[in-house]
């Protein structure tokens, strides 16, 4: 069992509002990414954290936008919520520096549903 | 750009029969690739990756550069097997070395 943690596990929204998702890394992990992972899809990567610093974007645009706090937990934020915005939202955390480490585990996701 | 492939996203196959679940990518460089797994409502997690040449609960899977395939394979399915499998394709040390996933093959072994 990993120690990723994610708070809110569903949450739903309305167009246009404002929602922050909530990770809290496995011990001793000190770089966390995020991914979104639509209906049917993938997971797709959003952004990764180093060091409470942005070291990676994936083709997400600016309203996505992320925090990395110095226990290592972090947030994921996004503005302006639009319809396709409704996905798994999924953490992930790794040790090991900026390049990530070997092995990336996953929280179990938030839900969010945008109406 | 980075893509990986997999073109199956539903495979059944009786219980001891092998099973292979397709994955192709297109990278250029070296990539790690690897599989992730999802059974029902877990969390992903994973099962195997290239460089560790290892077998995980029975799985095994090869690296064909010439092929730019990664295809998972066990020869006896078990109905425990059933999941969701994610075949990931992973940059080389230097960048943020996100991961690139497939769409997914939801694998059920029928009894």
């Amino acid at each position: 069992e990993t120690g990723v943690t994610q708070s809110p596990t569903h949450l739903i929204k309305t167009r246009g509002q404002q929602v922050t998702l909530r990770c809290s890394s496995q011990s001793g992990h000190n770089t966390v990414s995020w991914y979104q992972q639509a209906l049917g899809q993938g997971p797709q990567f959003i952004f990764q954290y180093y060091r409470e610093e942005e070291n990676g974007r994936g083709n997400f645009p600016p309203r996505f936008s992320g925090l990395q706090f110095p226990n290592y937990s972090s947030e994921l934020n996004v503005n302006a919520l639009e319809l396709d915005d409704s996905a798994l939202y999924l953490c992930a955390s790794s040790p090991g520096g900026a390049s990530g480490g070997n092995t990336i585990y996953f929280g179990e996701g938030s839900w969010l549903t945008v109406v | 750009a980075q893509r990986v492939t997999q073109p199956e996203k539903l495979l059944s196959v009786f219980k001891g029969a092998p099973v292979e679940l397709k994955c192709n990518y297109s990278y250029s460089g070296s990539p790690e690739l690897f599989w992730y797994v999802q059974y029902s409502r877990q969390r992903l997690q994973l099962l195997l990756r290239h460089i560790s040449r290892e077998s995980i609960k029975g799985f095994t899977a090869d690296l064909n550069k010439g092929e730019t395939s990664f295809h998972l394979k066990k020869p006896f399915a078990q109905e425990e097997d059933s999941a969701m499998y994610y075949c990931a394709l992973r940059g080389p040390s230097g960048s943020a070395r996100q991961l690139t996933f497939g769409s997914g093959t939801q694998l059920t072994v029928l009894p």
